[in-house]
């Protein structure tokens, strides 16, 4: 149980478009869903935190205007990197809470995102 | 600022050695402490966990990992590692009643057959 799936786990698009990445709970529902960003050879980066229904709460200096996350059901959530540009490159990572299991988070595969 | 750190980045050791990777956390309050793991390939997964109770607390594939409160360490061990224990492993923690971590760098082990 506890399965939290992304997609794409992969893309590749050009500088200025922007990419949608989905997060979903399988068999759970995840009232908290966390952005985390990976950069190569460190820890994972907290970008925000989603809870269903309500906005995000944004970590220091990451731009909500650029990351913007919707999380508008239990099972699912969404970020959507507007205007990428290269150095938005790098591997997100989502993961979710659910009420039943506190404070332990199951994490998606995570989404690798290159920027051309 | 509150912050993991986890002693060492790489981790070589042979078959049947012992390890233990080491990770301290700079937090006075109540914690809750983790261990992830992440397999080529795969994704993050939980090891083991500690919320309160027994100090030393037993994962899975034979990991445990024992609180020092005076310490502040949370050190994860296994007795003879293997082959397939190849992974990254990182250390988390979650401060007070936050649901969010705070993670540490990672430890890179990779065990020679």
């Amino acid at each position: 149980g506890a399965v939290v799936s992304q997609h794409p786990s992969w893309v590749i698009c050009k500088s200025g478009t922007s990419v949608k990445i989905e997060c979903r709970s399988l068999d759970f529902q995840a009232t908290t869903m966390f952005w985390y960003r990976q950069f190569p050879k460190q820890s994972l980066m907290l970008m925000a935190t989603s809870n269903e229904g309500s906005k995000a709460t944004y970590e220091q200096g990451v731009e909500k205007d650029k990351f913007l996350i919707n999380h508008a059901s239990l099972t699912l959530s969404t970020l959507t990197v507007t205007s990428a540009h290269p150095e938005d490159s790098s591997f997100y990572i989502c993961s979710a809470l659910t009420s039943g299991r506190s404070y332990e988070q199951y994490f998606g595969p995570g989404t690798r995102l290159t920027v051309t | 600022a509150q912050s993991v750190s986890q002693h060492n980045h790489h981790v070589i050791l042979s078959e049947a050695a012992s390890l233990e990777l080491g990770c301290n956390y700079s937090y006075g309050g109540t914690v809750n402490l983790f261990w992830y793991v992440q397999y080529p390939g795969q994704h993050l997964q939980l090891l083991l966990k500690y919320f309160s109770g027994d100090p030393l607390v037993k994962g899975i594939k034979g990991f445990e990992a024992e609180f020092i409160k005076s310490k502040f360490s949370f050190n994860l061990r296994k007795p003879s590692v293997q082959w397939s224990d190849t992974a990254e492993y990182f250390c988390a923690v979650g401060l007070d009643s936050n649901y969010q971590l705070i993670w540490g760098a990672g430890t890179k082990l990779i065990i020679k057959p």
